[in-house]
């Protein structure tokens, strides 16, 4: 099993849609909760950052954490074609390097 | 967020020769810093991780010879790709670390090795 386990899609969405995207992992010891937006040819940008059990909101994002189901959510509300690219969950313990999901493609169709 | 520029944004070079790249913190100091290579359509795959100081850590089936990564300073660190062959070009990325658990990226260097 791997640590981090992310549905790859591709994710087609009407605009105006709210787009959820998941992750699951296995590690118990995992402390930061990440999601990170990458369009093609760039690098990732840092969107949600979370470290405890919750929900956290910026605009239009939300982003939520199950410690106890190892089940991370990031919610896209009245979702944009503007933000057709890659997200990317990752996770650390400690100061070591991220973990990331392999990715998920989602695409808005306007 | 946290800036992190990536110099050259583009390179393309001749077989045999060895391309630079640098990573900087703009606004925040940096101990660590991390290099990841992307092929198309592909995940990040880390390469290094580097600590101001300190010598690199490289991943598995990277080799520290060819992919040379200096932490001179909290705002910069370097990758050098030496002797650069065809099958070296590909998406390099860096990214800091401000303090535990926030990690930003650089907008990548595109290498193209002819």
């Amino acid at each position: 099993q791997k640590e981090v386990e992310q549905d790859p899609g591709p994710l087609s969405v009407p605009e105006g849609a709210i787009v959820s995207l998941n992750c699951t992992y296995s590690n118990s010891a995992f402390q930061y909760f990440m999601w990170y937006r990458q369009y093609s040819r760039k690098g990732p940008e840092l969107l949600m950052y979370t470290y405890s059990s919750g929900n956290k909101e910026d605009g239009r994002f939300t982003a939520q954490v199950d410690k106890s189901s190892k089940y991370i959510s990031l919610f896209i509300r009245d979702s944009q074609p503007s933000d057709s690219a890659t997200y990317l969950c990752a996770m650390i313990k400690g100061n070591t390097p991220l973990v990331f999901g392999k990715g998920t493609r989602l695409s808005v169709i306007a | 967020g946290a800036v992190v520029s990536q110099h050259p944004s583009w390179v393309i070079c001749k077989s045999g020769t060895s391309v630079k790249i640098e990573c900087r913190s703009l606004d925040f100091q940096a101990t660590t810093m991390f290099w990841y290579r992307q092929f198309p359509k592909q995940s990040l795959m880390l390469m290094a991780t580097s600590n101001e100081g300190s010598k690199a850590t490289y991943e598995q089936g990277v080799e520290k010879d060819k992919f040379l990564i200096n932490h001179a300073s909290l705002t910069l660190s370097t990758l050098t790709v030496t002797s650069a062959h065809p099958e070296d070009s590909s998406f390099y990325i860096c990214s800091a670390r401000p303090q535990i658990g926030e990690q930003f990226f650089g907008p990548g260097t595109r290498l193209t090795v002819l």
